[in-house]
């Protein structure tokens, strides 16, 4: 179920700095949401995008969405330690029930 | 509050035993999931349920088992038939076609000693 790819596969920054990652999928869908899980913790929603929309902000984050290139790309921007986790992609196929998951981007953020 | 409970948090089987990790969520969803994650790895899918009584298996169902008898309930066996189950187990929930917000419980570490 994990068709969706991220990329970087790691990215170490300066608090301050804008983080930003990229998540590709390969069906069509009709939302793509994004996702943060702290070391040995349950993920925690951070934002959905729908295919009909391009970007969307909440706080520190903005995401865009191109349904042409089957990508979306997550922005974290003036970043803090408190953002150091792992960050998933996770698209929902209209052929099932399932979320397919990219493999994940593992931010760290150094003070 | 509404929300996903796993237990337990640590769990320690010996060879050749069969454990289960429960899952209990009280937020009215229709659709859980069960998945695996390796140490620095993704998520893999083990097995989903979309309603009450019917499941499907996910990427590694081979060596777990799984039960959906109450709605806000979906437990998991690991079985002596699975040969490295040492792993980081979530349980999550969704509501909808949508799925458009899954809710996580905190995880069980399982080890193998």
């Amino acid at each position: 179920s994990q068709q969706g790819e991220e990329d970087p596969q790691a990215l170490s920054i300066q608090e301050g700095e804008n983080a930003t990652m990229n998540c590709s999928y390969k069906t069509s869908i009709n939302n793509l949401q994004w996702y943060r899980q702290n070391s040995g913790r349950g993920l925690v929603h951070l934002i959905l995008i729908r295919s009909n929309e391009r970007e969307k902000h909440s706080g520190r984050l903005r995401v865009t969405l191109d349904t042409s290139k089957k990508s979306s790309s997550l922005l974290i921007t003036a970043s803090r330690a408190a953002d150091t986790a792992s960050y998933f992609c996770a698209t929902p196929p209209r052929s099932n029930y399932q979320l397919i998951w990219g493999a994940g981007t593992k931010l760290i953020i150094k003070p | 509050d509404g929300g996903i409970t796993q237990s337990p948090k640590y769990l320690f089987r010996k060879e050749g035993q069969n454990v289960t990790l429960s899952c209990e969520q009280n937020l009215n969803h229709d659709a859980m999931y069960w998945y695996r994650q390796d140490p620095g790895q993704g998520l893999r899918l083990i097995y989903y349920s979309q309603i009450v009584n019917d499941f499907q298996k996910g990427d590694i169902a081979e060596g777990y088992s799984v039960s959906r008898e109450k709605k806000e309930s979906f437990p998991l066996t690991v079985t002596s038939a699975q040969k490295n189950p040492t792993a980081f187990y979530l349980c999550a929930s969704t509501m909808g076609e949508d799925r458009a917000e899954a809710f996580f419980g905190q995880g069980t570490r399982l080890t193998v000693v």
